[in-house]
C-alpha cells in the first residue's frame, strides 16, 4: 500500500494567479499520477511524472499551463498557472503499486 | 462516444436494499475493469477489481464483466448507510494501473 499526502488540502485563488500543489509519497514510486477532477465530471489524468525526466501530459493538457516536477522517488508537485474559474476543480496525486492509490485531493476554486 | 460511461445518477435507496451499478466501454482491448469507491471530500480507494469475463466476489459486494456486451456491474447486497458514496468505475489503459480511465462514477445513499 501506499500513503498520499497533499499539500494544501484546499484553496481559493485570484484568476491569473498560479498554485502550486505537493505531493508526498511514504515510500520510493517509479511513477506518480495527477488527475483533475471537475465538478460533476469523472477523474481525468492530466500527466504522468517519472523522477529524472519531464512529465508526459495527456491530450488536452500542456506543460505551460501544468508544469510538473519530481525532484525525487517521494515527491512531486503540479502547478496550476495562470488560473482561471474553469481550472476550479479537484486535483488529485496518484501512485501504484500494483493497485492505484490516491491522495484525499486539493479543492481549487479560481475567483 | 467515451471509452467508459456511467450513469452519474444520483442514487437513493433504503438500509438493506441489493444495489446495481453500471458502467459500458468502447475499447473491446479493455482486459481489467476496476471500482473506486470516493468518500465526500476524499480520494477515491479500490474497491475491487476483475480481469476479462465473470464475476468476483468479496463480502457484500460482487464485480461483474461482461466482454461480449462491454458491460461490467457492481452489486451491493443488503446496503448500509456506510456504503453512502460515489462508485467509480475505472479502466486501466494498456495494462498500466495507473494510468486510468474512470466512468463520470455513480452518487449512492443509503438511507437508514
Amino acid at each position: 500500500s501506499a500513503v498520499i499526502s497533499q499539500k494544501p488540502s484546499r484553496d481559493i485563488c485570484q484568476r491569473g494567479t498560479s498554485l502550486t500543489i505537493q505531493c508526498q509519497v511514504d515510500s520510493q514510486v517509479t511513477m506518480m499520477f495527477w488527475y483533475r477532477q471537475q465538478p460533476g465530471q469523472s477523474l481525468t489524468l492530466i500527466a504522468t511524472a517519472n523522477q529524472g525526466s519531464e512529465a508526459t501530459y495527456e491530450s488536452g493538457f500542456v506543460i505551460d499551463k501544468f508544469p510538473i516536477s519530481r525532484p525525487n522517488l517521494t515527491f512531486s508537485t503540479l502547478t496550476v498557472s495562470n488560473m482561471s474559474p474553469e481550472d476550479s476543480s479537484i486535483y488529485l496525486c496518484s501512485v501504484t503499486t500494483g493497485e492505484a492509490f490516491f491522495g484525499q485531493g486539493t479543492r481549487l476554486t479560481v475567483v | 462516444q467515451k471509452e467508459v460511461e456511467q450513469d452519474p445518477g444520483p442514487l437513493s435507496v433504503p438500509e438493506g436494499a441489493i444495489v446495481s451499478l453500471n458502467c459500458t466501454y468502447s475499447n473491446s482491448a479493455f482486459q481489467y475493469f476496476m471500482w473506486y469507491r470516493q468518500y465526500s471530500r476524499k480520494g477515491p480507494e479500490l474497491l475491487m477489481y476483475t480481469y476479462s469475463s465473470g464475476n468476483k466476489e468479496d463480502g457484500r459486494f460482487t464485480a461483474q464483466v461482461d466482454k461480449s456486451s462491454k458491460y461490467i456491474s457492481l452489486f451491493i447486497r443488503d446496503s448500509q448507510p456506510s456504503d453512502s458514496a460515489t462508485y467509480l468505475c475505472a479502466i486501466p489503459l494498456s495494462g498500466n494501473t495507473g494510468k486510468l480511465i474512470f466512468g463520470q462514477g455513480t452518487t449512492l445513499q443509503v438511507k437508514p
